[in-house]
């Protein structure tokens, strides 16, 4: 059982590149989440998704895009790179949300430096 | 507007002794989780305790409690027995119908 898969670990990008992060679950959890984390700060959430096909913008999504084309899969898309988006990526999915014991499953992080 | 808020950058205790970590938040949904999470240095999220807004009882796990006050919308976490690897950055977090949110942290540092 793996769980949430998170690749790559680990990325140093120019600025300008593009890249996508990818996050793979294998629960069949429908719910699926896209956090990253400044250092000594909390997560923010960047997109999310209900279920395959839908989307929706968190809290920071300027500069990211994602699709969900499956339920497994939750690609994020960094387009034009820029330091600010140097941060700890966690992908997150969850069985059921709202009041529920099930709660979430993160994966381990990409650490992403812009330079 | 939803949002959760952690008051205390950071926290000291003494090895065995208790900690109480302050989290409060907001919501008008009458459905709703709270989450605490322990992140070490080394980066994971881990799970600590979990608390429904329907729950008649505080939850507990272990040595960690959850002091769940609803009218005042606040769910502090309280750890007894405090140990040298319970030094790490806790988040609480707020669970919504469709999403998780996260309070920006308190770093515990637990000394001998």
């Amino acid at each position: 059982n793996a769980g949430v898969t998170q690749t790559p670990k680990f990325r140093i990008l120019k600025i300008g590149q593009s890249m996508t992060l990818q996050c793979a679950q294998d629960m069949n959890h429908n719910y699926m989440y896209w956090y990253r984390q400044d250092p000594g700060m909390g997560l923010k959430l960047i997109y999310y998704s209900v279920g395959a096909g839908i989307t929706d913008k968190g809290e920071v999504p300027n500069g990211y895009n994602v699709s969900r084309s499956t339920t497994e899969d939750f690609p994020l898309r960094l387009e034009l790179a820029a330091p600010s988006q140097t941060s700890v990526y966690f992908c997150a999915s969850s069985f059921s949300p709202g009041q529920s014991i099930y709660g979430y499953t993160f994966g381990s992080g990409t650490r992403l430096t812009v330079v | 507007a939803q949002k959760i808020t952690q008051t205390q950058p950071g926290m000291f205790v003494q090895e065995k002794e208790a900690v109480t970590l302050d989290c409060t938040y907001d919501t008008s949904d009458p459905s709703y989780g709270l989450f605490w999470y322990k992140q070490p240095s080394s980066g994971e999220m881990i799970f600590l305790i979990y608390q429904g807004s329907y729950d008649q009882q505080n939850a507990t796990e272990g040595r960690y409690s959850l002091n769940f006050q609803k009218a005042r919308k606040s769910a502090n976490l309280v750890i007894s027995a405090s140990q040298l690897g319970d030094s790490a950055m806790y988040f609480c977090a707020l669970s919504l119908i469709d999403k998780l949110i996260f309070g920006t942290g308190t770093r515990l540092q637990v000394f001998p």
